[in-house]
């Protein structure tokens, strides 16, 4: 089944504690990007990859960090994390970049909870 | 600065009701205009829009979009009750620096009474 997956699911942790949020697609997109759900802010775009070793900020790059140095793969990076960084957050791909012809896939998405 | 701004916030209607929900934007080197429905859960994909003036239909849902006037509108005709979602509105980007980022509006929430 196409997909594209997310771990976890729900983290609760506390300030400063480096984590890591892993995102698999399994439909060898070239293009792969995360995103921050915020009431009554939408969908903000963190990061963005066009393809193996090649990423990109987004709208709110900072406290995060990528890396893509398989296709399938792109986790999201939280270093220090802080109690703003509470979010739902979104891992998409599609076959080429996002806002071509292609269609964007979501995962599950993580809820954070950071204390 | 580019953004991306829907209307209303807001929506409740009853069963059977048509409802048009409203996308604006200001962005620089306009690619495409996307919508997507999210339930509970992640968002799905309903349309792309590149041209103006062209509509795109989706059994009871359409979408058209306006390039001079820098709108999009998403139609639902006779409503039902799994209609209800956040609706999001998203804008890409072209140009070497921008291709891949995607501004999405603050979304609709559209609930459907029975």
């Amino acid at each position: 089944e196409a997909q594209v997956t997310q771990n976890p699911r729900y983290l609760i942790t506390v300030t400063g504690k480096k984590l890591t949020v892993t995102c698999s697609q399994n439909m060898n997109h070239e293009y792969m990007s995360w995103y921050r759900q915020d009431p009554g802010l939408g969908l903000r775009q963190i990061y963005y990859s066009m393809n193996v070793e090649v990423t990109d900020k987004g709208d709110v790059p900072e406290g995060y960090k990528v890396s893509r140095k398989e296709k399938r793969n792109f986790p999201l990076i939280l270093e220090s994390p802080s109690p703003n960084q509470t979010s739902l957050y979104f891992c998409a791909s599609s076959l080429r970049a996002a806002g071509g012809t292609d269609t964007q896939y979501f995962g599950p998405g993580t809820r954070l909870t950071v204390l | 600065e580019d953004k991306v701004v829907q209307s209303p916030l807001s929506l409740v209607v009853h069963e059977g009701d048509t409802v048009t929900l409203n996308c604006s934007y200001e962005v620089t080197n306009f690619r495409s205009l996307l919508w997507y429905k999210q339930e509970k859960k992640a968002p799905t994909f309903l349309f792309m829009l590149t041209s103006s003036g062209i509509e795109k239909k989706s059994g009871r849902l359409s979408s058209i979009l306006d390039k001079k006037e820098l709108f999009s509108i998403l139609n639902i005709t006779a409503t039902q009750t799994g209609d209800s979602a956040v609706y999001l509105c998203a804008v890409g980007r072209s140009g070497s620096s921008n291709t891949g980022k995607l501004i999405f509006g603050q979304g609709t929430t559209l609930q459907v009474k029975p």
